[in-house]
């Protein structure tokens, strides 16, 4: 596609239950970057690949958290036993490589209930 | 780790007004970004700089490394420009983007 995709657009859930968040990042983009963005708020960092690997993950906020990207190209964010204060929008961006202009998904908004 | 602070939190401006959003960051950085976010849309760049100035139709983003310091200018505002306005920092040390809070800019016809 001609820019980054994320699937689901929003999604519900109960709280415990598990999500996986879907991004399609811009063809050839090596950088994959994941943030979080809580209302009112910028967004703030989760994750960066570079390529399959994932390459800094100090954002993830603890071990319910768990992202894959096993081709370097489509990337899947995964929540574990979701809490109320997971809810937020899902923002994936991608770039050519580290450092270079960003270019976002439009996010998913994740509720849980 | 970079702070990342933008003013004002929020704008009301009339149609027509000069516009200035203010961001400063305390370490030094590769690049920064000007971002813009439509209610319930996504994220769009409108400008990545390193150095002196960037000027795109009505928008216009300037930085002084020295001073660690970034403005975003829009001028003749229309109520389209109304959204939130994003400055974020690349480099620094990290890793994606650190990202300001943002400005909530309002243009009342």
């Amino acid at each position: 596609g001609a820019g980054v995709s994320q699937t689901p657009s929003n999604k519900v859930t109960e709280k415990g239950k598990y999500v996986e968040l879907r991004c399609d990042p811009i063809s050839g983009h090596t950088a994959l970057y994941w943030y979080r963005q809580s209302l009112g708020q910028g967004p703030e960092f989760l994750i960066y690949f570079q390529g399959t690997g994932a390459a800094d993950d100090s954002g993830l906020p603890n071990d319910r958290f768990f992202a894959v990207r096993p081709e370097g190209s489509v990337s899947t964010l995964k929540i574990q036993r979701t809490e109320r204060g997971d809810s937020a929008v899902y923002l994936c961006a991608s770039s050519i490589q580290r450092n270079t202009e960003a270019f976002f998904g439009q996010g998913t908004r994740l509720t849980v209930v | 780790k970079n702070e990342v602070e933008q003013s004002p939190q929020n704008l009301t401006a009339q149609e027509g007004e000069f516009i200035t959003i203010n961001c400063s960051y305390s370490v030094g950085i590769s690049a920064l970004h000007w971002l813009q976010q439509h209610p319930g849309g996504g994220i769009v760049s409108l400008f990545m700089l390193s150095s002196g100035k960037k000027k795109h139709g009505r928008l216009i983003a300037t930085i002084n490394i020295q001073e660690k310091h970034s403005s975003l200018h829009i001028t003749a505002s229309h109520p389209r420009d109304s959204a939130v306005y994003i400055c974020a920092a690349s480099g620094g040390g990290a890793d994606g983007l650190t990202f300001g809070k943002g400005t909530h800019l309002i243009i009342q016809p």
